[in-house]
């Protein structure tokens, strides 16, 4: 069973840029895992930023791009906003059974 | 508009069941794989399981900690999934949600399941 780090906090400037990571105590993280980056604030459901490692939704500020760095799946965000600052969860799946994991998330803080 | 509403949440004692509904609309529900994925409060995400498209057999996977006591199934002519939870435990309370995977992915508000004698 596969335990997801991420980061528990990071802190970025407005305007500036920060990378949340999320890894697997298994081995390296691939786009055979399809792994998912979530936003949520407080009192809302999560949503949906990157799917399948890059792909952004339709509502996905491109500020936001996804992508796999040293084994680990990556989220960039680069000219942060005050919107920005929220909890941020990376998702992904087991090759063969399909069972997903989520990372514990990220707190985002823009200041 | 895509739209996922989940139903059924409620109080139950320790031990009983409960069903789960997610109702949708708006997007490829029978080409999308419908997973469940809860929220304690003041906690992380954990993915409670999913099933998959009748292209994959309906097939379905569960989080370790839900094996054998629940079970998803959806019905493509309804686009509703649901989420059948038996023996349930206290540690069991959180706010569900349902999720929809077919390329990208969508999400519902959630329903608070609380268990509690």
């Amino acid at each position: 069973q596969s335990v997801v780090t991420q980061e528990p906090s990071l802190t970025v400037s407005p305007g500036g840029t920060v990378t949340l990571t999320c890894g697997s105590s298994t081995g390296a993280v691939t786009s055979d895992h399809y792994p998912y980056w979530f936003q949520q604030k407080p009192g809302q459901a999560p949503r949906t930023l990157i799917f399948d490692t890059n792909h952004r939704h339709s509502w996905t500020p491109a500020r936001f791009s996804g992508s796999l760095l040293g084994g680990k799946a990556a989220l960039t965000l680069s000219g942060a906003q005050p919107e920005d600052e929220a909890d941020y969860f990376c998702l992904f799946f087991s090759i063969n059974i399909g069972e997903g994991f989520f990372g514990g998330g990220t707190k985002l803080t823009v200041l | 508009e895509v739209q996922l509403v989940e139903s059924g949440g409620g109080l139950v004692q320790p031990g009983g069941s409960l069903k789960l509904s997610c109702a949708t609309s708006g997007f490829a529900f029978s080409g999308s794989g419908m997973h469940w994925v809860r929220q304690a409060s003041g906690k992380g995400l954990e993915w409670v399981g999913r099933v998959n498209t009748k292209t994959y057999n309906y097939a379905t996977a569960y989080a370790a900690s839900v094996r054998g006591r629940f079970t998803i199934s959806r019905d493509d002519s309804e686009n509703t999934a649901y989420l059948h939870m038996n023996v349930l435990k206290t540690e069991d309370t959180a706010v569900y949600y349902c999720m929809g995977i077919g390329g990208s992915s969508y999400w519902g508000r959630g329903t608070l399941v609380t268990v509690s004698s």
